[in-house]
């Protein structure tokens, strides 16, 4: 119940193409779901997060869609760059224990020039 | 601004030995989040700090302990080092606790277990 399942684990798209990166999960006590963008070598960056009172977040090129009933949630990362390439964790945490957050498996994103 | 900072960067240790990670979060944050990226999977809780206290503990055995300082610094030590320790360490700073939800990660410290 406190598993973060992500999909799929590699993805490779062409420059100005759509990236899509599903995650799902089971407690309903999650409120809160990030994502993070890791490069080689350096720790995770907060892209963009979302509470379940929200079904869409969009922050320039990327954006969150949040579907509570399926208990599924998914970046999409629009008119993608190779500057995107790199790997993105898909992330829950829940009210009181905010410090703690759960991390999927990873998905690594490859952008062809 | 200064972001969260790591030392040291890498480190190379012996199967038995002792590790001490060491971790500065951001300025005005006052609680520090430890985790273990072992490669190729996401990054796994360990520790939550604030306000000098524990705050939680994720499933790891107790030859991981960490500590966290008046000035919000902290500490992660590692006992009896396994191969199986080899991995990030990674240290987030979090905001506001407990309404905070964002945590802000350093580079990681790079442990390799020979």
């Amino acid at each position: 119940q406190q598993q973060v399942k992500q999909s799929p684990q590699s993805l490779i798209v062409q420059k100005g193409g759509i990236s899509i990166i599903n995650c799902a999960y089971e407690n309903t006590a999650f409120d809160y779901f990030p994502w993070y963008q890791q490069f080689p070598g350096k720790g995770p960056a907060l892209l963009i997060a979302i509470r379940p009172d929200v079904s869409e977040k969009k922050e320039g090129r990327f954006t969150i869609s949040f579907n509570k009933s399926a208990k599924q949630f998914s970046l999409h990362i629009m008119d993608s760059q190779p500057g995107d390439s790199a790997t993105y964790f898909c992330a829950a945490s829940m009210a009181g224990n905010t410090g703690k957050l759960i991390f999927g498996q990873g998905t690594t994103l490859q952008v062809k020039p | 601004d200064a972001g969260v900072t790591q030392s040291p960067t890498h480190l190379i240790k012996t199967r038995g030995q002792h590790v001490t990670l060491r971790c500065s979060p951001i300025s005005g944050h006052k609680s520090v989040s430890w985790y273990q990226q072992v490669l190729g999977q996401g990054p796994q809780f360990i520790f939550q700090y604030y306000e000098k206290e524990e705050r939680g503990r994720g499933n790891f055995p107790d030859r991981f302990s960490a500590r966290q300082f008046p000035n919000y610094s902290s500490e992660l030590n590692v006992n009896a080092l396994l191969l199986g320790d080899s991995a990030l360490y990674l240290c987030a700073s979090i905001p506001r606790v407990p309404i905070s939800y964002e945590q802000y990660f350093g580079p990681g410290t790079r442990l390799t277990v020979t």
